[in-house]
């Protein structure tokens, strides 16, 4: 199985960067994709798509989300963080069926 | 607008089974494959099942395997979960999500969730 290992939260201030990471424990990365994708998720509500392939930003997502990242080191980042951005972020692989990382949550300082 | 909506959930026993329902509109059912993905209570996302665009492939986490079964009706738009012994560590939000035209993907969208309980 493909571990995924995401830190538990992450506090920053309004207008700054937020830079989150997801490291596998085996290479996502297959003829040239790398099979790493992130979701928002808000209280109550269904996660919501964000970035998948790692750095492709879905339909409808803000340039402000981006992603990079290949092999087993990927990060999210979102610049600048606005108030709305409070959630909790997952990355999910699907290199070898499907894992989710056990989310990150971004508060405000 | 893609919409895909749950039913079927509830509280039930453990041992017991449950069939979950997923009607999709707004998109070409049939080309795409589609997935169970469940969270539990205050926990991360799991998840539970992908199933090919004809039915003839499906895909399971050991976690389910034996135990749940997913399946597709293309005439009818929808997606179905039977969900067999089930156990309390099953109790969770059910959500319904559309991967891509190719297997394994990304969920691209979800649905709101359908709530289930496994408790005597």
């Amino acid at each position: 199985d493909i571990v995924l290992t995401q830190s538990p939260a992450l506090a920053v201030s309004l207008g700054q960067r937020a830079t989150i990471s997801c490291k596998t424990n085996q290479n996502v990365d297959y003829y040239g994709n790398s099979y790493m994708h992130w979701y928002q998720q808000k209280p109550g509500q269904q996660p919501k798509l964000l970035i998948y392939l790692a750095s492709n930003l879905a339909s409808g997502i803000p340039a402000r989300f981006s992603g990079r990242g290949s092999g087993t080191d990927f990060t999210l980042t979102i610049d600048p963080v606005e108030a709305d951005d409070t959630a909790t972020y997952y990355c999910q692989q699907s290199r070898n069926l499907h894992t989710f990382g056990a989310g990150t949550k971004l508060e405000l300082k | 607008e893609v919409q895909l909506v749950e039913s079927g959930g509830g509280l039930v026993q453990p041992g017991r089974s449950l069939k979950l329902s997923c009607a999709a509109s707004g998109f070409t059912f049939s080309n795409y494959y589609m997935a169970w993905v469940r969270q539990a209570p205050k926990k991360g996302l799991e998840w539970v099942a992908t199933i090919s665009t004809s039915g003839s492939r499906t895909y399971y986490p050991d976690s389910v395997k034996g135990r749940f079964t997913i399946s597709r009706d293309n005439a009818k738009s929808s997606l179905y979960l039977q969900m067999n012994s089930l156990k309390s560590e099953d109790t969770a939000t059910y959500y319904c999500a559309r991967e891509t035209t190719r297997p394994l993907d990304w969920f691209a969208y979800w649905g709101q969730g359908t709530l289930v309980t496994v408790s005597s």
